[in-house]
């Protein structure tokens, strides 16, 4: 079965904080999605990557092909970050090749 | 402005009544998808088109059906036959399959 775990489940943070979110996932992969829902529930795109590494502001994502692992970072976190993180992947096989299978998500409060 | 609209915000229906729930985008994407979100969940796919008068079954696409005669449109019809509709749906789209997704702001569904 083509699973993906984030972790943690929740992260709280003081603001400035430098934060860190994993996502790990089973087999191989095309690519693999960041994405950030606000409590409206409204979703966005942050990054989509294969390799390496994308820098969007204090955002950086990072992938490990090899270990299929990958991170989030936030640096210089402020309270506006507070959201859920999603990790999303189109696996290479199986039933849900081509398709998003997306991570259960990572609750992410900044206080001021 | 170019985005994905869903409407409308919030949905009540009852139980036994079948409820259509509106995905319009003007980003001129071929590929359109519809999730579901359900509370410590990840989004599961419902359906998606890859093309106008052509669809596909996702994971859980018992109880719910599609149309896509337009490009513009992608709209959801939740059936009787589903048996537990009450939930976040989320519509998306698309350049192609293997591309970033952009989502809509999301139908929350209540069937009383």
């Amino acid at each position: 079965k083509n699973e993906v775990e984030q972790s943690p489940q929740n992260l709280t943070a003081q603001e400035g904080e430098f934060i860190t979110i994993n996502c790990s996932y089973s087999v191989g992969i095309s690519a693999l999605h960041w994405l950030q829902q606000h409590p409206g529930g409204g979703i966005v795109s942050l990054f989509m990557l294969s390799s390496g590494k994308k820098k969007h502001g204090r955002l950086i994502a990072t992938i490990n092909i090899q270990e299929k692992h990958s991170s989030l970072h936030i640096t210089a976190s402020h309270p506006r970050d507070s959201a859920v993180y999603i990790c999303a992947v189109a696996f290479h096989y199986g039933g849900s090749q081509g398709n998003l299978i997306f991570g259960k998500g990572t609750k992410l409060s900044v206080k001021p | 402005d170019g985005g994905i609209t869903q409407s409308p915000k919030y949905l009540f229906r009852k139980e036994g009544q079948n409820v259509t729930l509106s995905c319009e985008q003007n980003l001129n994407h071929d590929a359109m998808y519809w999730y579901r979100q359900d509370p410590g969940q990840g989004l599961r796919l419902i359906y998606y088109s890859q093309i106008v008068n052509d669809f596909q079954k996702g994971d859980i696409a018992e109880g719910y059906s599609v149309s896509r005669e337009k490009k513009e449109s992608f709209p959801l019809t939740v059936t009787s036959a589903q048996k537990n509709p009450t939930a976040f749906y989320l519509c998306a789209s698309s350049t192609d399959r293997v591309n970033e997704q952009f989502f809509g702001p999301g139908t929350r569904l209540t069937v009383l």
